[in-house]
């Protein structure tokens, strides 16, 4: 089945110490988002990738990138991270242009933050 | 001024009954989708059902329908025949076209499906 896998599901990092989430698709979407979320809040969009066009959001703390290599991949780097960083992280897919239905996202299982 | 307001933090609905989760919405943008998103205790974001602003009928998957008024700007969802599966965060969320493609959510809705 075509679908968005997160890797790895549970994360724990160390406060300060860099690390990396990813997220893969064999939906051949062109567009991919990374939503932060917090313990009992909705899911924030921190950035997104329309083809290779990185699109960040406003109040995107500097301290969260991303790399996108090809289609299928994305990677969320956390630089240095806090303890305000712990929280759910969701991957999520569309297909957008000329021709396609540009709504729905379809999100992965996401990958469980915690900063010690 | 949210753009996405879900007013009922909490809900419980007894197996096999019908129950209705509420979404009012803001927008200026013409033109604009809405879904429901249902999120098991696992963390995973499923999507449920869609509705775009020039959708003349509400649209209906299986056992979710959405009853979408334009007017007063709300987007409920109806689940019929509840399971005990059901039990779970859902969430409200809008893209507006002229944003591209961010997605904007309520604070959701968790559902209890009570034996």
């Amino acid at each position: 089945d075509a679908m968005v896998i997160q890797n790895p599901r549970y994360q724990v990092t160390q406060f300060g110490k860099p690390v990396t989430l990813s997220c893969s698709q064999t939906l051949n979407h062109n567009v991919m988002y990374w939503y932060q979320q917090k313990s009992s809040q909705a899911p924030k969009l921190l950035f997104h990738y329309y083809d290779k066009d990185f699109n960040n959001e406003a109040d995107t703390p500097d301290n969260f990138q991303s790399r996108r290599p090809n289609t299928s991949f994305c990677f969320l780097d956390i630089r240095s991270p806090g303890l305000g960083d712990a929280a759910m992280y969701l991957c999520a897919t569309s297909r957008e242009g000329q021709g396609f239905r540009t709504d729905t996202q379809y999100f992965g299982p996401g990958t469980r933050l915690t900063v010690l | 001024a949210q753009k996405i307001t879900q007013t009922q933090p909490g809900m419980f609905v007894q197996e096999k009954e019908a129950v209705t989760l509420d979404c009012t919405y803001d927008t200026s943008d013409p033109s604009y989708g809405l879904f429901w998103y249902k999120q098991p205790s696992s963390g995973e974001m499923i999507f449920l059902i869609y509705q775009g602003s020039y959708d003349q009928q509400n649209a209906t998957e299986g056992r979710y329908s959405l009853n979408f008024q334009k007017a007063r700007k709300s987007a409920n969802l109806v689940i019929s025949a509840s399971q005990l599966g059901d039990s779970a965060m859902y969430f409200c969320a809008m893209r507006e076209d002229n944003q591209g493609g961010k997605l904007i959510f309520g604070q959701g809705t968790e559902l209890s499906v009570k034996p």
